[in-house]
Formats: C-alpha cells, structure tokens, sequence
C-alpha cells in the first residue's frame, strides 16, 4: 500500500521568507501523481501544485515550487517570499494513475508565516 | 468555478443517533470521496463511489455506509453514531484521473461531535 509521510508537524516562517516544507513517500508504481494540498484556516482545501512522476522537471506555480527526487521518493515544497495569505495546514498527497483518483495523504504541515 | 457543498458545516449528535452528511457537486464529475481529517493523521478515505450506485470502501470504512443514487450527490451515513467517530469529514469530487488532471475539489467540511 502506498503511504505518504510529513515529518514536520508544524513550520514558521518569516514574512517575504523562504521555507520549505518535506514529504516522502512509498510506492511500487512507476508512473503516479504527486499534489501539495493547503487548507486555509475553516476554508476548503484547494490545490496548490502537481507534479506528474513521469516528468523530470520540477513543477513550479508563481512563488511555489518542488524539488521531486523520484529515486529517493521525496516531494518537497518551496514557499518563496512568504506571505500572510500563505498561513495553512499543507497535505502532500500521492495518487495512482490508473483507476479512480484515490488520494493518499500525508499527516500535513501547519505553517505559520510571522509578519 | 466548481462547488462542492456539503450540507452542514457543524452537527452535534448523541451517541447511538443515526447522522447523514450530505455532500452535492456541480461539475458532473464521476467519483466522489468521503474523507475523514483528524490532527496528527491526515485526511484517511472512508468510501468513494465512481459512477451512480456504485462504491468502494477506501481505507477506514467500519461504522459508516454511503449512498449516491444520482451522479451529483454522495451521502455519508452513520449508523449508529459514537464517540470516536467525532471528527472533521471531507467530501471530494473529481473526473477519472486518466483523462484529467488528477485535482480533487473538496467542499468546507462537515465537523462532527458525537456526545
């Protein structure tokens, strides 16, 4: 079964700070997606990256981005020039390419930005 | 923009009472998920279903039982409530993830305390 692990509970950053947050994973398949996931404050949790295993680059949205090491199965996020709005429970999340679109989620992140 | 809603945000129950969480999308997506979120545990899937009518149980199913009689709604039920079922519950919807991207929409949740 696949697993997916947060080690890091909760995480503060300066404001206009980087921070980046850790996720490793366990999985047999050779070709999967990986999501990192935030949930603001009693808000839904929205998307905020995805990166498809197949793909050697790192995928990059605005200020966020990941440092995918397939061969280590680490899925990293980077908060670049943190702001305010960014304060959330982060999910990494993993999810088979075949089949229904189960995610699996990590134990998740809280980020604290610090004005 | 897409909307899952789920149709209480707070519920108090008894222990032994039957409680329904209801959760409705707006994209004609074909699954849909409940997902259990606990502190320190993630998000763990209780059940989804892939087309009408149909479910499977995802990781953490015993004492709960769904039901999607049409593509937009999916029901969760529980029985016979008790107090380890108090708990924050997530309903998600998506497309089959090998035609699409894989992102899951979530509603805002429904909080639960079983007393």
């Amino acid at each position: 079964a696949q697993t997916v692990t947060q080690s890091q509970p909760e995480m503060s950053v300066q404001e206009a700070e980087t921070v980046t947050l850790s996720c490793t994973y366990d999985t047999s398949e050779s070709d999967y997606y990986l999501f990192w996931y935030k949930q603001p404050p009693s808000r839904q949790m929205i998307l905020v990256i995805r990166q498809e295993a197949y793909k050697q680059q790192n995928a990059t949205e605005n200020r966020f981005s990941v440092n995918f090491q397939k061969a280590a199965k680490s899925f990293s996020l980077k908060i670049s020039d943190s702001q305010l709005g960014d304060a959330a429970m982060y999910f990494c999340a993993y999810a088979m390419i075949q089949g229904a679109q189960k995610l699996v989620f990590g134990q998740g992140t809280r980020l604290t930005i610090n004005p | 923009d897409v909307k899952v809603t789920q149709s209480s945000r707070y519920l108090v129950k008894r222990t032994g009472e039957k409680v329904f969480l209801e959760c409705v999308q707006d994209m004609d997506h074909e699954n849909m998920f409940w997902y259990r979120q606990d502190p320190g545990l993630g998000l763990r899937l209780i059940y989804f279903s892939y087309d009408v009518k149909m479910k499977e149980k995802g990781d953490i199913p015993e004492g709960y039982s769904v039901s999607r009689e049409k593509k937009e709604r999916f029901s969760l039920i529980l029985e016979s409530a008790s107090t380890n079922q108090t708990s924050m519950y997530l309903c998600a919807s998506g497309y089959t993830i090998r035609y699409h991207t894989g992102e899951l929409f979530f509603g805002e949740g429904s909080r639960l305390t079983v007393l």
